[in-house]
């Protein structure tokens, strides 16, 4: 399978422990992105890169949040501390956009984050 | 700032028959992108149609098609013949031209009846 895939799909942890998140794009994707999705509401964008650089943060993501993409393939999302109003289903997407063009983003199929 | 408004949280379609969801959008810029994308029980999200705003035709895509009224700033999907396999959330989204923030609305639940 070529699409985007996410590592664990679940994750349940305790309040104020930290946790990261795999996201693995679409190979030659070079554009990547974050989304949180609580329930009953739609993706919240959360950050993107291009390649390596992180481009745009969303102010959703407060300083608890780190995401890295270090070879401009794989991203990691971490949350430190967290808190159970993280507790939602992030989601990451990849696109490969033509110039001049909208890009199609494509969405794995999320990590759903439970914090007790 | 950009919002995107689904009003209808739920809508069933009887299978076979065609369903109209609605979508609006609230921007001062003139030209940006707009998308359906459907996510089904448990399953990841996939783009259904896209339109770019500059383009007076409504994007068609199979059994899909748009209503595209960009001066009541309206997007809205229809789904011909029906099938049980279109039942899923639809997200309506938007995106400017400058930036890769897309804004999605709250989803509308569709469901179909055999």
């Amino acid at each position: 399978d070529t699409g985007v895939s996410q590592d664990p799909r679940h994750k349940i942890t305790k309040r104020g422990q930290n946790v990261t998140f795999r996201c693995d794009p679409i190979s030659e994707h070079n554009r990547l992105y974050w989304y949180r999705q609580t329930l009953g509401q739609g993706p919240e964008f959360l950050t993107y890169f291009q390649n390596e650089a992180q481009l745009e943060k969303s102010r959703l993501l407060s300083d608890r949040f780190s995401a890295e993409r270090p070879k401009g393939s794989f991203s990691t999302l971490e949350i430190q501390r967290t808190e159970q109003g993280d507790s939602a289903m992030y989601l990451c997407a990849s696109s490969l956009r033509p110039e001049g063009t909208p890009d199609t983003q494509y969405f794995g199929p999320g990590t759903r984050l439970t914090v007790l | 700032a950009q919002t995107v408004t689904q009003s209808q949280p739920e809508m069933s379609v009887q299978e076979a028959e065609t369903v109209t969801l609605s979508c609006t959008y609230d921007t001062s810029e003139s030209d940006y992108y707009l998308f359906w994308y459907k996510q089904p029980p448990s399953r990841q999200m996939i783009l259904v149609i896209r339109q770019e705003a500059y383009k007076q035709q409504n994007a068609t895509e199979n059994r899909f098609s748009v209503n595209f009224q960009k001066a009541a700033k309206s997007f809205s999907l229809k789904i011909s013949d029906s099938q049980l396999g279109d039942a899923a959330m639809y997200f309506c989204a938007y995106r400017t031209i400058s930036n890769n923030d897309m804004r999605f609305g709250a989803g509308t639940r569709l469901t179909v009846k055999p």
